[in-house]
C-alpha cells in the first residue's frame, strides 16, 4: 500500500462547479499536510497548508480527518484556471516528504 | 526574484554518456533536495542535504550522484545514464529543515529538466 494514495481522476466538472478531492494516508504519525498544484508538468507550487482546524483561502477549503487518516481539499465555484493536477503531501514523523501521485481537474466551459 | 533554476531544461542523450543537471537557488536555502516524476509515481526523492558538504539519499538514489560544495547549488550527476532514467527531474529547496531530515518550510522548486536516455 502506498504512504499517500489519490485518486488520479481526471475529474472533469464544468465551471462553477464544486469539486473536491480527498488523499488518504496510512502513517498515523504523519504530522503535516499539504495541496501543491501543478500544471502542465510544470514544477509544483504550494496551494496551502492543511490544519487540524481546517482552513480556507478565498474559493478553496482544506481539511484535515486524523481519525480516518485522510485530507481534502474543496474548490468552489471552479474556474477554468483552476484545470491542474493536484498533490496532495504529507510529511511523516522521520520529517520526509511524501508526495501522492496527484489528481487531474479539468474545468470545461 | 526569488528562485531555484535548472539546467539544462530539456536534455536528450544516450546511454553511458555521464551528464549533469544544475540547481541553483538564490533565497539562502539550507535545504535542497532532487525528485524525478515518473507517471503514475508520483514525485521520489533521489538525494537531498541539509546544509553545505551534507548530502543524504532518498528514496530513489541508485544511478545517481549529488555534491554539495555551495548552498546555493545541488548539482545532479549521472555518471552512466540508462533508459529507465528518463523521467522529469526537479529540484528544490526550502528554508527550515529539521535534523531528522525533513522540513515543514514550503518547497520552491526548479522548472524541472526533462531528461531522456536513449
Amino acid at each position: 500500500r502506498k504512504e499517500v494514495e489519490q485518486d488520479p481522476g481526471p475529474f472533469n466538472v464544468p465551471e462553477g462547479a464544486t469539486v473536491a478531492f480527498n488523499c488518504t494516508y496510512s502513517n498515523s504519525a504523519s504530522q503535516s499536510f499539504f495541496w501543491y498544484r501543478q500544471d502542465c508538468r510544470k514544477e509544483p507550487k504550494l496551494l496551502m497548508s492543511v490544519y487540524s482546524s481546517g482552513n480556507e483561502d478565498g474559493r478553496f477549503t482544506a481539511q484535515l480527518n486524523r481519525a480516518s487518516q485522510y485530507i481534502s481539499l474543496l474548490i468552489r465555484d471552479s474556474k477554468l484556471s483552476d484545470s491542474a493536477t493536484y498533490l496532495c503531501v504529507v510529511i511523516n514523523q522521520g520529517g520526509k516528504l511524501i508526495f501522492g501521485q496527484g489528481t487531474e481537474l479539468s474545468v470545461k466551459p | 526574484e526569488a528562485q531555484v533554476t535548472q539546467n539544462p531544461r530539456y536534455l536528450i542523450t544516450v546511454t553511458g554518456k555521464k551528464l549533469t543537471v544544475t540547481c541553483s537557488q538564490n533565497m539562502n536555502h539550507e535545504y535542497m533536495s532532487w525528485y524525478r516524476q515518473d507517471p503514475g509515481l508520483g514525485l521520489r526523492q533521489i538525494y537531498y542535504s541539509m546544509n553545505v558538504e551534507v548530502t543524504d539519499k532518498g528514496d530513489v538514489p541508485e544511478g545517481y550522484k549529488v555534491s554539495r560544495k555551495e548552498k546555493r547549488n545541488f548539482p545532479l550527476i549521472l555518471e552512466s545514464p540508462s533508459p529507465n532514467q528518463t523521467s522529469l527531474y526537479f529540484c528544490a529547496s526550502s528554508s527550515h529543515p529539521r535534523t531528522s531530515g525533513g522540513h515543514t518550510d514550503t518547497q520552491y522548486f526548479g522548472p524541472g529538466t526533462r531528461l531522456t536516455v536513449l
